[in-house]
């Protein structure tokens, strides 16, 4: 069974890099079509995707987010990072990793971390 | 606001029926683009429901159904009972601002 873990700093000081790790288990992020993603979750708010990445380097990033995002992938490790400059306090959400098949219209996440609570707080 | 709408609640007794809309337009739904569902109960992560329009992961009830027409797509859930009170998302491609969208949730309520 495939499973994904976040890991990384609760808290991160405005203007700084946020920095999230996702391990997989149960799979291998190099032998799979799959994109890896990430999906973030304000309290008391809904889902906003943020960028996916895939072994070979092709990467997808949130448009209002473009200018400050990161995904890379390590498959030696069998991870999955992002990173997010220049926080701001807007920037504090949940944040999940997550799994989804190529294409745009079939692109559905379906596997999810238990995600991480990120607070951008000085 | 999101690109996909999605009344704030919803609500109903055991055993009834209720449907969530996901409201869109003609550069997601309209396009073509698949609609998703997850359900996300209190505390816990997304998990997906429908995909594809209409069809159910394995282990999903089939008390749970899914449709898409036009610029609209549609959650049913039959038979409601206590364990569906969560929220329910509705999730498509939105081909202007090229990324995968969310619609703003709704809270379902199992009076």
């Amino acid at each position: 069974q495939l499973q994904l873990q976040e890991s990384g700093p609760g808290l991160v000081k405005p203007s700084e890099t946020l920095s999230l790790t996702c391990t997989v288990s149960g799979g291998s992020i190099s032998s799979s079509n799959y994109y890896w993603g990430w999906i973030r979750q304000p309290p008391g708010k809904g889902l906003e995707w943020v960028a996916s990445g895939h072994h070979s380097g092709s990467t997808y990033y949130n448009p209002s987010l473009k200018s400050r995002v990161t995904i890379s992938v390590d498959t030696s490790k069998n991870q999955f990072s992002l990173y997010l400059s220049s926080v701001t306090a807007a920037d504090t959400s949940m944040y999940y990793c997550t799994r989804h098949p190529p294409g745009r219209s079939g692109s559905r996440f379906d596997y999810w971390g238990r995600g991480t609570l990120v607070t951008v707080s000085s | 606001q999101s690109v996909l709408t999605q009344p704030p609640s919803v609500s109903g007794a055991p055993g009834q029926r209720v449907i969530i809309s996901c409201t869109g337009s003609s550069s997601n739904f309209g396009a073509g683009y698949d609609v998703h569902w997850y359900q996300q109960l209190p505390g816990t992560a997304p998990k997906l429901l429908i995909y594809g329009d209409r069809n159910r992961p394995s282990g999903v009830p089939d008390r749970f159904s899914g449709s898409r027409s036009g610029t609209s797509a549609s959650l049913a859930i039959r038979g409601l009972q206590a364990e569906d009170e969560a929220d329910y998302y509705c999730q498509s491609y939105d081909s202007s601002l090229s990324g995968w969208v969310f619609g703003g949730g709704t809270r379902l309520t199992v009076l």
